[in-house]
């Protein structure tokens, strides 16, 4: 059964670049069949979608954080990571990791997500 | 952006009694809509994909319904593990989450 699970920082300052990883195991990255996806969740609120990659580096991101988001893959580590740069308070979420079908683009597997605090 | 609205925010219901709830799309997303469910401290699980189709390992009480901007999903027969906030999200254009409805005993 594939698990996913977020690493990275718990705490990140204003103005930082906020950055997480995703390690897969029970299954490979470089499938063709899954898009790997970061979505949000600020406390107490509804979900955010950030972005997805595909194993080939082909990346789609939410317009509205495109231009402070970068979602990269390492195939040999079986592993993708987020950056979201010059972060502030509103930027404070679960962020979770999953795997995307891609055949019914839907998340069917999530990592259990990790609380990113931008505080100083 | 496709804006999602899910009514009602919340949702009183008895075990047993059947639950429905409506999730509105601000244009069509054809059946490019699924729901989830979360509880407190977990991650979201898919429940429904194409507007209509179960994911695997959902028990038949879970269906969805509707196609366009309007869509429905219905639980026949509530049980104690369904009390969860149900998300809607489309995804005909990027993705978008509707707000949420908090199933909720009565």
């Amino acid at each position: 059964q594939v698990q996913l699970q977020e690493s990275g920082p718990g705490l990140v300052k204003p103005s930082q670049t906020l950055s997480l990883t995703c390690t897969v195991s029970g299954g490979s990255i470089s499938s063709g069949d899954y898009y790997w996806s970061w979505i949000r969740q600020p406390p107490g609120k509804g979900l955010e979608w950030i972005g997805y990659i595909y194993y080939s580096g082909s990346t789609y991101y939410n317009p509205s954080l495109k231009s402070r988001v970068t979602i990269s893959v390492d195939t040999s580590k079986n592993q993708f990571s987020l950056k979201l740069s010059s972060v502030t308070a509103a930027d404070t979420a679960v962020y979770y990791c999953a795997r995307v079908l891609v055949t019914t683009v839907t998340a069917d597997y999530w990592g259990q997500g990790t609380l990113v605090t931008v505080s100083s | 952006e496709i804006v999602m609205t899910q009514s009602p925010a919340t949702l009183s219901v008895s075990p047993g009694e059947r639950a429905t709830l409506s999730c509105r799309a601000s244009q069509s997303v054809s059946s490019n809509l699924a729901w989830y469910q979360q509880k407190p401290g977990q991650a979201p699980r898919l429940l429904i994909y194409g507007a209509s189709t179960r994911a695997t390992g959902i028990p038949a009480r879970f269906s969805g319904s509707g196609s366009g901007t309007e869509f429905t999903l219905t639980i026949s027969s509530l049980q104690s593990e369904d009390f969860a906030v149900y998300y809607c999200q489309q995804y005909n254009n990027w993705w978008t989450f509707g707000q949420g409805t908090k199933v909720e005993i009565k």
